[in-house]
């Protein structure tokens, strides 16, 4: 199983919304609506922001949400704050083996 | 609160087999409804996903460690552990244990670095 593919960079001024994308295949993202984002901020461990592609768990903001067209999801940060700024990560579950795949992460700047 | 906390060696010599637990509190790993795994990120790249445990010791592994990867269970003392053979540079990371269900990776620990040198 590959990677995902993620930008390797994306900003946005305050207030602005910013989209990230995440690439698969039909073994993974295409079949599964199982895609996850995590936040990661430096030197801190990952944090789970959005599960099952658009679900979000207690406590994450709704300026946070996501998607899924084909083999692409995407994460969509609203109303951008400095906080936002972070590492993210896309998983999907890739099925045989119970296997789990990553992005390779996009560095989101808050201008 | 499930909290997830990793502990073993932060340096590892080459060839040599890296042993690392998790210690789970706030929440039991018999749980029905989890599997529990490993995570490492290498300086400054990506998340890799090692592998997964289910209470009853089935396991799930990353095919391209799985020839050097044993995860395994305690449920007496609510661990389970890694065990990764013959590493070398390449298998310097923060390796993060994690709590799963099929569909996301829901809780993680803070992480430990290990590196491997001479």
């Amino acid at each position: 199983q590959s990677a995902l593919t993620q930008p390797p960079s994306a900003s946005g001024s305050p207030g602005q919304s910013v989209t990230i994308s995440c690439t698969g295949t039909s073994s993974d993202i295409g079949i599964y609506d199982y895609v996850s984002w995590y936040q990661q901020h430096p030197g801190k461990a990952p944090k789970l922001m959005i599960y099952e592609v658009n679900k979000r768990p207690s406590g994450v903001p709704d300026r946070f949400s996501g998607s899924k067209s084909g083999n692409t999801a995407s994460l969509t940060v609203s109303g951008l704050q400095a906080e936002d700024e972070a590492d993210y990560y896309c998983s999907s579950y890739a099925g045989s083996n119970n296997f789990v795949v990553f992005g390779g992460g996009t560095k989101l700047t808050v201008l | 609160q499930l909290q997830l906390q990793e502990s073993g060696p932060g340096l590892v010599k080459p060839s040599e087999t890296l042993s690392l637990t998790c210690t789970v509190s706030g929440g039991s790993i018999s749980s029905t409804s989890y599997y529990w795994g490993w995570i490492r990120q290498p300086p400054g790249k990506g998340l890799e996903w090692i592998g997964s445990i289910y209470y009853t010791g089935s396991t799930y592994y990353n095919p391209s460690l799985k020839s050097r990867v044993t995860i395994s269970v305690d449920t007496s003392k609510n661990q389970f552990s890694l065990k990764l053979s013959s590493v070398t540079a390449a298998d310097t990371a923060i390796y993060y244990c994690a709590r799963r269900t099929v569909t996301t990776v829901e809780y993680w620990g803070q992480g430990t670095r290990v590196t491997v040198s001479s």
